[in-house]
């Protein structure tokens, strides 16, 4: 069965600060990985997405993630965060063969000034 | 451009009322459809996914049901809503997952049962 872990249930950063959101999956076969981003009251938004090749993949508003297979993680990073950048993070992963997208808990993000 | 429109966005029902949230796409043919829910600290919960007209997959056993009468309408439904039917909910399509695409989700309806 497939399934997310993402262990950090909120983070606190500082405006300008770095900020790293971890996830963790389980699947039986090649992943597909996104991270997705929702806004108080809204839908997600994709930030970006990994179906094969260069394991460093670039999403909007400068997100990053790098997918290691060897430690079965897909860790989303922003090297300078906004105060517009407070809002839920989610990790999900599907498959080739599979019609479905599983998604972790979720990590809420807020920016102090 | 494809759109997804999902209503209505909030709702609040006394329990044992029924229940019907409406998502219809556009600009698109044979999409998959999905219903996740999404309760406080329990990220979002896949309760239905639909691959073609009439055809429902549920995820988990609940008080809820979901019928796609038309290729790019999907409903979800309860004949008695429950307390623990509080939530919001998401719906989604995608085309195939496994060809360079991804999930879009629509605004999502906020549900209230008193």
């Amino acid at each position: 069965a497939q399934s997310v872990t993402q262990p950090d249930i909120h983070i606190t950063v500082s405006e300008g600060a770095s900020l790293e959101l971890r996830c963790n999956y389980s699947y039986g076969a090649t992943p597909y990985l996104f991270w997705y981003v929702q806004s108080p009251g809204q839908g997600l938004q994709l930030l970006l997405k990994y179906f094969s090749g260069d394991t460093l993949v670039q999403g909007i508003k400068g997100f990053e993630a790098e997918f290691k297979r060897s430690q079965s993680s897909f860790n989303l990073r922003k090297p300078s965060v906004h105060w517009s950048d407070a809002a839920e993070y989610f990790c999900a992963v599907g498959g080739l063969q599979d019609y479905k997208l599983s998604f972790g808990a979720g990590t809420t993000v807020t920016v102090r000034a | 451009s494809q759109t997804i429109h999902q209503w209505p966005a909030t709702l609040v029902q006394p329990v044992g009322s029924p229940l019907s949230l409406e998502c219809t796409v556009e600009g698109t043919s044979n999409p998959n459809l999905y219903w996740y829910r999404q309760a406080a600290g329990r990220g979002l919960q896949l309760l239905f996914y639909s691959v073609g007209i009439g055809q429902i997959s549920s995820e988990v056993p609940q008080n809820l049901s979901a019928s796609r009468p038309q290729d790019r309408q999907f409903i979800l439904s309860s004949k008695k809503l429950l307390l623990s039917d509080s939530g919001f909910y998401l719906c989604a399509w995608s085309v195939l997952l496994g060809g360079n695409t991804e999930a879009f989700f629509g605004q999502g309806t906020r549900l209230t049962v008193v």
